[in-house]
């Protein structure tokens, strides 16, 4: 059974930084891209960020000027999002989500899905 | 970025009644296109991919057609369990890979 579970959502100050975790199993970790998805309080989903299986490949939103960065741990099968120069509009649940296509390069649908983290930008 | 638009915003419905949702991207997107539902404090399901394929698990009620910028998301017959946000997605013109702002199918 597939699963992934988010963790290390928590209100942080603008301007500050926080690292994301998702921990996967049940599946090859190393044979499917990943990616995060947000979505803020009441509103609907935006994709984040993706990383290739192999974790050479990366892509981001453009709205993040180069804030977030994505990377993964194949030997401990966990993916991260660190998010630095926080701002009120990140506020959202952060999903990890792991592709349906083995073996892709990129992103392509979002498979399965964990329960999300919640991450407050506010002072 | 190609961006989807999904109407309507709100569809009011009985059980057992028929829904028609629809996404519209902004350029052609060949048959690159998923569905996923959402309900209230859970995590997207995928529901079809590619325009028409199902997702193991789905339901035969739930089905999809369309090609290159007209797309369409059927419930034939709405279950209790159907009332939550749709969400159409599209994979082919990317970074990024965008979703369209939800269809509401709610009970009337």
């Amino acid at each position: 059974e597939v699963q992934l579970l988010e963790s290390g959502g928590t209100l942080v100050q603008p301007g500050g930084s926080l690292r994301l975790s998702c921990a996967a199993s049940g599946f090859t970790f190393s044979d499917y891209a990943m990616s995060w998805v947000r979505q803020a309080p009441g509103k609907g989903l935006e994709w984040v960020s993706g990383i290739s299986g192999s974790g050479i490949s990366t892509n981001y939103a453009g709205s993040l000027e180069r804030r977030f960065t994505i990377s993964r741990d194949n030997s401990r099968n966990m993916v991260y999002l660190q998010m630095n120069n926080l701002r009120a509009e990140d506020t959202a649940v952060y999903y990890c989500a792991k592709d349906l296509i083995r073996g892709g390069s990129h992103p392509d649908y979002f498979h399965y899905w964990g329960q999300g983290t919640l991450v407050t930008v506010s002072s | 970025e190609t961006v989807l638009t999904q109407s309507p915003a709100i569809l009011s419905l009985s059980p057992g009644e028929s829904a028609t949702l629809s996404c519209r991207a902004s350029q052609d997107i060949r048959t690159y296109l998923a569905w996923y539902q959402q309900k209230p404090g859970q995590a997207p399901r995928l529901l079809i991919s590619d325009a028409s394929n199902r997702a193991a698990g789905i339901p035969a009620r739930f089905s999809g057609s369309g090609s290159g910028t007209e797309f369409t998301l059927t419930i034939s017959s709405l279950e209790p369990e159907d009332f939550a946000v749709y969400y159409c997605q599209q994979r082919y013109n990317w970074p990024p890979w965008t979703f369209g702002q939800g269809t509401k199918v709610e009970i009337k």
